[in-house]
């Protein structure tokens, strides 16, 4: 089993969506998690820190279920800039482990 | 303020070459990470780097070698390319407490024929 698993994807919605990816991770001893946005061809950028108590920003929200091992991110009211692949990321001590991803692309 | 410097941007080896990638940092982080990026797989950690003189191997270390003789420089060696390690490679460092993120450098695209 890979340590982080996402949805599989790609999601193809129309502007104004609500879109939400899920990731699961093995390691219960995982102590922070992230989400990262990749466009085509370039590096990851963060997106935003998922904490225990649920976080927004804006259009996006971040979840996690420690008890159940799993982290969402929902995008509200989505934009055509919002296509791109949604890397989930955990860290567990030293080292950081990606999901393989999952792509939106966002149309018109 | 220049973060996270990857070179080269692109390189295309031969079966059997040899070369080192670099990537350096300025911003003072004491954790570094080289990542390798192929389609379909997400980003697979190769080796990593708690501090100056410490190296660690992540997911994939195999055919790869690392050192941090200097604070700011993770060096990534390929001593006997593979056409298996075509591929893109991301270098990443962070502070290193917790639940700081990760910034990553522009990346290197390698082709092994």
């Amino acid at each position: 089993r890979k340590e982080v698993e996402q949805d599989p994807g790609p999601f193809n919605v129309p502007e104004g969506a609500t879109v939400a990816f899920n990731c699961t991770y093995s390691n219960s001893a995982s102590q922070s998690f992230f989400w990262y946005r990749q466009d085509c061809r370039k590096e990851p950028k963060l997106l935003m820190s998922v904490y225990s108590s649920g976080n927004e920003d804006g259009r996006f929200t971040a979840q996690l279920n420690r008890a159940s091992q799993y982290i969402s991110l929902l995008i509200r009211d989505s934009k055509l800039s919002d296509s791109a692949t949604y890397l989930c990321v955990v860290n567990l001590a030293q080292d950081m482990r990606f999901g393989a991803g999952t792509r939106l692309t966002v149309k018109p | 303020n220049a973060g996270v410097t990857q070179t080269p941007k692109f390189r295309v080896l031969k079966t059997g070459q040899s070369m080192t990638l670099l990537c350096a940092q300025d911003m003072n982080h004491e954790y570094m990470y080289w990542y390798r990026q192929d389609p379909g797989m997400g980003l697979r950690l190769i080796h990593y780097s708690v501090g100056e003189g410490t190296t660690a191997k992540g997911e994939v270390p195999d055919g790869y070698n690392v050192s941090r003789l200097k604070k700011q420089n993770f060096l990534l060696g390929l001593e006997s390319a593979a056409p298996s390690q075509t591929s893109v490679y991301f270098c990443a460092s962070s502070p290193g407490t917790w639940g700081t993120p990760l910034h990553f450098g522009n990346g290197t695209r390698l082709t092994v024929t």
